[in-house]
C-alpha cells in the first residue's frame, strides 16, 4: 500500500519568498492534516480536513498560510511571504475517519527560510 | 494548558536497562491514546496503541490512568535502537483531532 507522499522534501527560501508542499494522503483516507513541527519540539496541527472541508485552522496563520484540498484527495500548502520563523519541517499525515484511527505521516518538506 | 505534556528528557541510559516515560493529557474527554516512535531526521511512526486495560509489545508497555489522566510507556531491556523520541499523543473523537506532546528523547548507550 502506498504511504503519503510529500515533495519537495527540501526548499530553501529567502524571507518574503513564497513556497508550496503538496501531499497525497493514502487511498481511501477522507483526512488529511498538516502539521508543523519545529526542531525540538512536538508537531503543531495547522489545519485539519475532512474530505474537502475544512475541520480546523485555528493555529493556520491565515495572513500568510493558506491550504487547499480540491476534490478531497491531495492538497496543497503554501506560505507568502515567508518569515523566518517558518523554517520548520512540514508534515502532512492522512487517517481514516473512524474511531481509534491511526495517523499516518508522509516524510516531510524540510523548509529552510534564509 | 498544553493539551498533551511530556518530560523532553533526554534519558539517557546504559543498553539493558529499564526505561518508563510518562506523559499526562488536559482533556477528560480524549478518547484514543498512542506512542508514536520519532528518529532523527524522520516522520513519526506509531509505535503502539493505548488501551485502558494496558498493552504490551515485546519489550514495549503502554499503561492508561483515566481518573490521573496520564499515559505511561515502559521499555525493557533496552536496545541501542530504541534511541529515538517518542511522541505521546492523544485524540478526541470531535473529527478525530490529534494532539501531540513535544516527545521525550531516548538515548540509549552501549
Amino acid at each position: 500500500e502506498a504511504g503519503v507522499a510529500q515533495s519537495p522534501r527540501y526548499k530553501i527560501i529567502e524571507k518574503r519568498q513564497s513556497v508550496a508542499f503538496w501531499c497525497n494522503p493514502i487511498s481511501g483516507h477522507a483526512t488529511l492534516y498538516w502539521y508543523q513541527q519545529i526542531l525540538g519540539q512536538g508537531p503543531k496541527l495547522l489545519i485539519q480536513f475532512q474530505n474537502n472541508g475544512v475541520v480546523d485552522d485555528s493555529q493556520l496563520p491565515k495572513d500568510r498560510f493558506s491550504a487547499e484540498r480540491l476534490k478531497g484527495v491531495d492538497s496543497t500548502l503554501k506560505i507568502q511571504p515567508a518569515k523566518l520563523e517558518d523554517s520548520a519541517v512540514y508534515l502532512c499525515a492522512s487517517s481514516l475517519s473512524r474511531v481509534g484511527a491511526e495517523l499516518f505521516f508522509g516524510e516531510g518538506s524540510r523548509l529552510t527560510v534564509l | 494548558r498544553k493539551e498533551v505534556e511530556q518530560d523532553p528528557g533526554p534519558f539517557n541510559v546504559p543498553e539493558g536497562a529499564t526505561v518508563a516515560f510518562n506523559c499526562t493529557y488536559s482533556n477528560s474527554a480524549s478518547q484514543s491514546f498512542f506512542w508514536y516512535r520519532q528518529d532523527c531526521r524522520k516522520e513519526p511512526k506509531l509505535l503502539m496503541s493505548v488501551y485502558s486495560s494496558g498493552n504490551e509489545d515485546g519489550r514495549f508497555t503502554a499503561q492508561l490512568n483515566r481518573a490521573s489522566q496520564y499515559i505511561s510507556l515502559l521499555i525493557r531491556d533496552s536496545k541501542l535502537s530504541d534511541s529515538a523520541t517518542y511522541l505521546c499523543v492523544v485524540t478526541q473523537y470531535n473529527f478525530n483531532k490529534f494532539y501531540f506532546g513535544s516527545g521525550t528523547k531516548l538515548n540509549v548507550k552501549p
